[in-house]
């Protein structure tokens, strides 16, 4: 089936560094692609989403390119600040019958000031 | 004026009980879902409604009901409590059709404590 795998976390950061949250994926067809954050305590968010190869997602600072070839859909980031802290998801939509999103294991991101 | 509200936000309970989590939308979405999150936050999908007809049942022991009274309610409701059950349950929503291009809104969880 369907599958998202991101990179091992938990990453710790200086404020102002550059990151990057890698993504990779395992789909049949022509899947969407998302990331999510979850801030301590809340629910998760809709960060970026791309719904075709080549498309670049991007919001708040952070893009991330749908690149079919490597199915990767890596999370970037310029310029992170302490309240980027949080844990990102990757995701990617399954089937369009059963309007499922599949989740990757989540990535723990903690910037120091 | 949430879009997606679930309550309670906490739940500690005894082992065996039988507890209940509601989940209401004001956006007028159609499709609904459950996703439980475990310790080691991964998220797993649980259930799905589409204007309350049932559309993902995953293998989920039958201790765990959900039910969709309307299209902006969907409810689950779990029996005989166990251990393992603790876990942050999240409720989920997207227009009909859309999840696969605009993905979901999600509440802000009820994490459950089983004692």
């Amino acid at each position: 089936g369907n599958s998202v795998t991101q990179m091992e976390g938990p990453v710790t950061l200086s404020e102002e560094a550059f990151l990057t949250i890698n993504c990779t994926y395992t789909a049949t067809g022509y899947p969407s692609l998302f990331w999510y954050v979850q801030y301590p305590g809340e629910g998760l968010q809709l960060l970026l989403k791309a719904t075709k190869a080549d498309d670049k997602g991007s919001n708040k600072g952070f893009e991330a390119t749908y690149r079919k070839e490597t199915t990767s859909f890596h999370l970037e980031k310029g310029s992170v600040q302490v309240s980027d802290s949080a844990v990102y998801f990757c995701a990617l939509s399954d089937s369009a019958g059963a309007q499922k999103l599949v989740f990757g294991q989540g990535t723990r991101l903690t910037i120091n000031p | 004026d949430t879009a997606v509200s679930q309550t309670p936000k906490y739940l500690v309970t005894q082992m065996g009980n039988d507890k209940s989590i509601k989940c209401e939308q004001n956006l007028g979405h159609d499709t609904m879902y459950w996703y439980k999150q475990d310790s080691k936050k991964f998220l797993k999908i649980m259930f799905s409604y589409n204007n309350k007809e049932l559309i993902i049942n995953e293998t989920v022991p039958n201790r765990f009901s959900p039910k969709s009274p309307d299209k902006a309610h969907l409810n689950l409701h779990i029996n005989s409590l166990e251990l393992g059950d603790s876990a942050v349950y999240f409720c989920a929503s997207s227009p009909s059709g859309t999840a696969i291009f605009y993905g979901y809104t999600f509440g802000s969880g009820t994490r459950l404590t089983v004692v």
